[in-house]
């Protein structure tokens, strides 16, 4: 069975630029979460969607980043404008329930510096 | 809530027993433990749910006090590829509003 994949694994941008990550869950998994993990901290949500629709939001900045989920499988998750405290590991994470606490399962992660 | 975690990190010779500790302030309903090593993503180790159900797949044990909110992850005779960050990971009982704890940082030496 394919992992969860993401892309690109690095990218260097400036402050004010805007970057997209990419990330595909595996086959058939319902929800889809993507953390921001700065480094020698935990991952923090920034958004779960079920399916296409989005579950928790909460602590997605709304006023630089947005994300979506096109058809319920793959997800993009865009910055514009990037600020330097964005310097982190983008994880993407899939579930394959639904309403249920269960196992996640992680990419490799995309590792954004902003300078 | 972020849930706290004790150690913050540890510090083991090979085969030697470590505690990691979890707890909230608030009700739990499930909780998570992963690893990451470093430059990697979180691997799932362990959930457990509340009412006893535990789901896992490694040769690590854990506990779930639900009155104290609490929960230890017990790795025994630890081996090296042991090392790694341990972070817990809470839920609102309905898979949603998932926060993970800050992580314990193991170190398991030859």
């Amino acid at each position: 069975e394919a992992g969860v994949a993401q892309s690109p694994r690095y990218k260097i941008i400036e402050k004010r630029q805007s970057v997209a990550f990419w990330c595909n869950p595996i086959s058939g998994h319902a929800t889809l979460y993507w953390y921001q993990q700065i480094l020698g901290q935990g991952p923090k949500l920034l958004i779960q969607f079920q399916n296409n629709g989005v579950v928790d939001d909460s602590q997605l900045p709304k006023d630089r980043f947005s994300a979506e989920r096109l058809k319920g499988v793959d997800s993009t998750l865009k910055i514009q404008p990037a600020k330097l405290e964005d310097s982190a590991v983008y994880l993407c994470a899939s579930s394959p329930r639904v309403g249920l606490p269960y196992e996640q399962y992680f990419g490799p992660g995309t590792r954004l510096t902003v300078t | 809530q972020q849930p706290v975690q004790s150690p913050q990190a540890v510090i083991l010779r090979e085969g030697e027993d470590a505690v990691i500790n979890c707890s909230s302030s608030k009700a739990l309903y499930s909780v998570h433990w992963y690893r990451q090593k470093h430059g990697e993503a979180p691997v799932f180790l362990m959930i457990l749910l509340k009412g006893g159900e535990q789901k896992g797949h490694e040769k690590i044990s854990a506990s779930f006090n639900e009155k104290k909110q609490q929960s230890s992850l017990y790795l025994t005779a630890s081996q090296l590829s042991y090392s790694g960050t341990y972070f817990c990971g809470t839920e609102n009982g309905y898979g949603q509003n998932f926060v993970f704890g800050p992580g314990t940082r193991l170190s398991v030496l030859p």
